[in-house]
């Protein structure tokens, strides 16, 4: 079985556009979740969708959005972005159903903003 | 919100010895803890997880403990092998649905 599949790997991209990043979870998984690492920061969860609806979000501000699809693939969007955005994103897919299955990451976007 | 605290931060040991990485919570409502192994270039894998009804759990070389009481949980990898040098992530969850909680990171380097 495929694991989490995200496109595209690395990105470079100046302060005041806006970006999206694409995951594509574990076939049957129905549950995504984002997350940015920092060396600062860790990881830090951003938000996670289930049947396309945003069922739970981090304490990031509003120009992180995502949305999900209804083959469970995953967008998400910064808009205006700053020099502080520079980071790895990383998608979990996760089976969705139950409590707390194990979430399988994949290998991650590189995003840098000059 | 929840706080997970990871020591050490970085930990170095011999081919053969045994490692051992201690994490800490806040939320008494986390029920989930997994642990993660990160190498370079690559998103983390999980290697082992615990849920609060249980307190220990063993893979192979790996084990972790739970402590709910005290609100720790650790991480043993024994016989260490060049091959487990990557950073380990603990996290929690539970009291927010599926977001992890991650602590920051131990390095651990382990010479042949």
């Amino acid at each position: 079985k495929a694991g989490v599949t995200q496109t595209p790997r690395y990105l470079i991209k100046t302060r005041g556009q806006q970006v999206t990043l694409s995951c594509s979870p574990i076939s049957g998984h129905r549950s995504v979740s984002w997350y940015q690492q920092t060396p600062g920061q860790g990881l830090q969860f951003l938000f996670e969708y289930f049947s396309e609806t945003q069922r739970n979000k981090g304490n990031f501000p509003g120009r992180f959005s995502g949305r999900q699809f209804s083959n469970s693939r995953s967008e998400m969007n910064v808009s205006t972005l700053e020099l502080g955005d520079s980071a790895l994103y990383l998608c979990a897919s996760n089976v969705g159903g139950g409590s707390y299955n194990e979430q399988f990451f994949g290998p991650g976007t590189r995003l840098t903003v000059l | 919100g929840e706080n997970v605290e990871q020591h050490p931060s970085t930990l170095s040991v011999q081919e053969g010895d045994s490692a051992v990485i201690k994490c800490t919570y806040s939320d008494s409502a986390s029920n989930y803890f997994p642990w993660y192994k990160q190498e370079l270039g690559k998103g983390p894998q999980l290697i082992i997880d615990i849920r609060s009804n249980v307190g220990e759990k063993k893979d192979q070389r790996i084990a972790v403990t739970l402590n709910k009481t005290a609100k720790h949980f650790s991480l043993h990898i024994t016989e260490t092998q060049p091959e487990d040098s990557a950073v380990y992530f603990c996290a929690a969850s539970g009291s927010s649905g599926y977001a992890l909680n991650f602590g920051k990171g131990t390095s651990l380097l382990v010479t042949p």
